[in-house]
């Protein structure tokens, strides 16, 4: 059964910079699994952040980018502020129709 | 806009059966491939099903094979999901989401239906 794991909680201070990962039970995580990364804070509907690895959103401020960080796709936040404070997933498509979700990072930004 | 709005959940005993639906509109419903996906409590989404804008291709997790069903009505501009043989890990926030039409992802999401299994 595939996993995909990301960091279970991760801290930022206002105006820092932190990078989330997307790691993938059955080897590397490349473009070819079209990574997206969604937000969600409690009792919202996901908000689509990047797609296509590093295709932002629109609307998505430029301060979210996504990429390739050697073997994990990346969701990086930089100049964090205090309403980035949710709860971010990636998603990985498997090919065939089948997506797989990860299980989600918590940010605190304080 | 996109508005995807889910209902049907509510509490019932494992074993038995449950259908969910989603509401969409803003957009031409049936262009569109149509997704699943589930949040157990305290813990992360789980992607359940997907189905083809035509209705053509039905794919399920492994989870729910052979107890879920997707499909849709495009002339109600509809999703559903019936949900059969429920146990007590089926129980979720279930939302509905809207597959992008040029790329791998959600590009719209509802905000869910929760559905508790228990005896």
């Amino acid at each position: 059964q595939t996993v995909v794991t990301q960091e279970p909680s991760f801290s930022v201070s206002p105006g820092g910079t932190v990078t989330l990962t997307c790691d993938l039970s059955s080897g590397s995580v490349s473009t070819n699994y079209h990574p997206s990364w969604y937000q969600q804070t409690p009792g919202q509907a996901p908000r689509t952040l990047i797609y296509n690895t590093n295709t932002r959103s629109s609307g998505v401020p430029d301060r979210f980018s996504g990429s390739i960080l050697g073997n994990k796709a990346a969701l990086t936040i930089t100049g964090a502020q205090a309403d980035d404070e949710s709860i971010y997933y990636c998603v990985l498509y498997m090919g065939g129709g089948i997506w797989v979700c990860g299980g989600g990072t918590k940010l605190t930004v304080l | 806009q996109v508005q995807l709005v889910e209902s049907g959940g509510g509490v019932v005993q494992p074993g038995g059966s449950l259908r969910l639906s989603c509401a969409a509109s803003g957009f031409t419903f049936s262009h569109y491939g149509m997704h699943w996906v589930r949040q157990a409590p305290g813990k992360g989404l789980e992607w359940v099903a997907f189905i083809r804008f035509d209705a053509t291709f039905k794919l399920y997790a492994d989870s729910v094979k052979g107890r879920f069903t997707i499909s849709r009505d495009s002339s109600k501009n509809t999703l559903y999901l019936q949900m059969n043989s429920l146990r007590a890990e089926d129980t979720a926030i279930y939302s509905c989401a809207k597959q992008s039409g040029n790329y791998y992802y959600m590009d719209a999401w509802g905000t869910g239906t929760t559905v508790t299994v228990s005896s």
